[in-house]
């Protein structure tokens, strides 16, 4: 079936490096995808999403880039600061009459001061 | 200043016995979500109400209901707990469908960890 996956379960890095977390999609229908953080106890955050129809967009530290060719997005956090600790999911919303987002297994993100 | 309320924020039940969760939105959003997320996973969409039609996934439980009595309320009831089903439960609005119009993404609440005893 369509999946939405991510290629690293945990990430750690040094407070002030940059992250990359990647995600992997299979439907290659899918035209909406969205970054959410998840925090310990708490709910998903909306960080930034993207349409199919750009490659890249940018919002206050963070970035999500989108190669349709090989089905791949990535969410980029410049100078990473302790309180982007969290879990971090893609989700893709495939069209369709359907309202669902289909979210990735997520990506626990640990920054080290 | 909350948008999605969930309530309340940790429920313990006893096996079998009926517990309803609560999500209320200040966004005047069209579409509720309720999602099960269990330790270390991701969201899984169990339901969602587009205004006053009900839209359940196919691989939802009949124990796991849902009503929607106005705009602003959605509830989540679970008819007869089992130990699978502790896990947190997440509620979401979108002012519409997704991917549709604007930006609009979905919103969730803080969440309601059910434990069942």
């Amino acid at each position: 079936g369509e999946s939405v996956g991510l290629h690293l379960p945990t990430l750690s890095v040094q407070e002030g490096d940059n992250s990359i977390i990647n995600c992997a999609y299979s439907n290659s229908a899918s035209d909406y995808f969205i970054w959410y953080k998840q925090e310990s106890g708490k709910g998903p955050q909306f960080i930034i999403d993207i349409r199919s129809n750009m490659d890249k967009r940018q919002g206050q530290r963070v970035t999500v880039l989108l190669n349709k060719t090989v089905k791949h997005l990535s969410l980029q956090i410049a100078a990473t600061q302790p309180g982007d600790s969290a879990v971090y999911f893609c989700a893709e919303e495939s069209g369709g009459s359907n309202y669902k987002l289909t979210f990735g297994k997520g990506t626990l993100l640990t920054v080290n001061p | 200043d909350a948008m999605v309320i969930q309530n309340p924020r940790y429920q313990v039940t006893q096996f079998g016995k009926p517990v309803t969760l609560s999500c209320s939105q200040t966004l005047n959003h069209n579409v509720m979500y309720w999602y099960q997320q269990k330790s270390s996973q991701a969201p899984k969409l169990l339901f969602h109400y587009y205004d006053k039609d009900f839209n359940n996934e196919a691989d939802t439980p009949d124990n796991f209901q849902s009503r929607r009595p106005n705009t602003s309320f959605c509830f989540l009831d679970i008819r007869s707990p089992g130990l699978g089903d502790a896990a947190m439960y997440l509620c979401a609005t979108s002012r519409d469908p997704l991917a549709r119009r604007g930006t609009d993404t979905q919103y969730f609440g803080p969440g309601t960890r059910l434990t069942v005893l």
